[in-house]
């Protein structure tokens, strides 16, 4: 099956600081997902981007399809930021890659 | 508003007595699937429901069942839960129709096994 690794596994921000996360994927995919799960285990979609940019407030993502790979930014990071970021690929059989646990500090 | 909603939020089972976790939309998504997700690991699909097809991972423990009799709701059946099934269950779904696919999430129910 597809294979999803997601960089870096841990980050730690200071409050204001921007970040970029990374997703690499083994194969052609038509369907990309980012999500964020909260300290409470909630998974809230940020983007559906299966190729190009796109932005929602602070937080952007950007998929190059041919490269296999997805980059998702965060602006200014908050506390209301921490948690998991996942990112997940595949059309009707989903495959999470492992996240990126993010902590933002005062 | 329109959501996923999954029943009970906490559920405390036996080893080895039959436990079934709910799940319900009000988006009206053909595909819904179930996903465990253990401490500090990724959510694993175990299957999803395409309309009434049901589509099973290769890897999922036969101790699993899922039923999904009509486009609302989806059940997840554990058979005899062993203590290794103690996570998290979550709750998705997609509409297949075209277009954007996102998937919605429910809250997820965390189960325990005494």
């Amino acid at each position: 099956g597809i294979q999803v690794e997601q960089s870096p596994p841990d980050l730690i921000l200071q409050e204001g600081a921007n970040s970029t996360l990374r997703c690499n994927f083994s194969d052609s995919v038509n369907n990309l997902q980012w999500f964020h799960q909260n300290p409470w285990g909630q998974l809230i979609n940020l983007f559906y981007i299966p190729s190009g940019t796109k932005q929602n407030g602070r937080l952007s993502a950007t998929t190059v399809a041919t490269e296999r790979y997805s980059l998702l930014y965060i602006s200014s990071s908050q506390t209301t930021d921490s948690g998991v970021y996942f990112c997940a690929v595949g059309y009707q059989k989903v495959t999470f890659g492992i996240g990126t646990k993010l902590q933002v500090i005062p | 508003d329109a959501m996923v909603i999954q029943n009970p939020r906490y559920q405390v089972t036996q080893f080895g007595k039959p436990v079934t976790l709910s799940c319900s939309q009000t988006l009206n998504h053909n595909v819904m699937y179930w996903y465990q997700q253990k401490s500090s690991q990724a959510p694993k699909l175990l299957f999803h429901y395409y309309d009434k097809d049901f589509n099973n991972e290769a890897d999922t423990p036969d101790n699993f069942q899922s039923r999904r009799p009509n486009t609302s709701f989806c059940f997840l059946d554990i058979r005899s839960p062993g203590l290794g099934d103690a996570a998290m269950y979550l709750c998705a779904t997609s509409s297949m129709t075209g277009g954007e696919q996102p998937q919605h999430f429910g809250d997820g129910t965390r189960l325990s096994i005494l």
